[in-house]
């Protein structure tokens, strides 16, 4: 098993739509949680961290953390074509308070 | 990003020619991280530096990559000689405590 796992997609959702984006760890992996959008040909952008059990919300995105099941996910309300991107997942090492260990990413495509 | 800086944006070179890529963050960081990054691999580490110096270097692929940080405003990667293998984008990013900022990288291109 991957330490941080990702399915590649690509997943396309309609625009409008809620748009879901889930990522499994491994034990090795710490609580610590993030979620970047990659635009093709442009640098990771940070959307959303998240360190507890349970939601975050901000503006259009959803940051889901469930410890027990070893999985984050990330929902993005009301779809837009701009919101088309890879999705990267990444978590911090339980020894380790700066590294990340990287997802490989889901495309995601917003269809208008 | 405004937080780090990345020269040059594209290069192209030659297989066996000397290649130095440059990251100026700006401020407010203790962690400096270099990235290889291919629709292959996804995104690897290659070396990270505390406070300017080197912690971890395993990622490097092999003797030909070097790496430095002679202040806190400056670190260079250096390819020597090339390879077309070496051709990926190359980010370099800082740790803000709250997730990485990432330069815009540097898409390097080996012929």
């Amino acid at each position: 098993q991957k330490e941080v796992e990702q399915n590649s997609g690509p997943l396309s959702v309609p625009e409008g739509a809620i748009a879901s984006l889930n990522c499994t760890y491994s034990d090795r992996v710490s609580q610590s949680f993030f979620w970047y959008r990659q635009y093709s040909g442009k640098s990771p952008e940070l959307i959303m961290s998240i360190y507890s059990n349970g939601d975050k919300e901000d503006g259009r995105f959803t940051a889901q953390l469930n410890k027990a099941s070893q999985y984050v996910s990330l929902l993005i309300r009301d779809s837009q074509p701009s919101d088309s991107a890879t999705y990267l997942c990444a978590g911090r090492p339980r020894d380790s308070n700066y590294q990340l260990i990287w997802g490989a990413g889901t495309k995601l495509i917003i269809k208008p | 990003d405004a937080g780090v800086i990345q020269s040059p944006r594209h290069e192209v070179t030659e297989m066996g020619q000397e290649v130095t890529l440059r990251c100026k963050p700006i401020s407010g960081h203790d962690y400096l991280f270099w990235y290889r990054q291919t629709m292959m691999r996804g995104l690897e580490l290659l070396i990270y530096f505390n406070n300017n110096v080197p912690i971890d270097d395993s990622g490097m692929p092999e003797d030909r990559f070097s790496a430095k940080m002679p202040n806190a405003s400056f670190s260079t990667l250096k390819i020597q000689p090339s390879e077309p293998r070496d051709s990926a984008v190359y980010f370099c990013a800082i740790d803000r405590g709250d997730g990485y900022t990432f330069g815009s990288g540097t898409r390097l291109t080996v012929v």
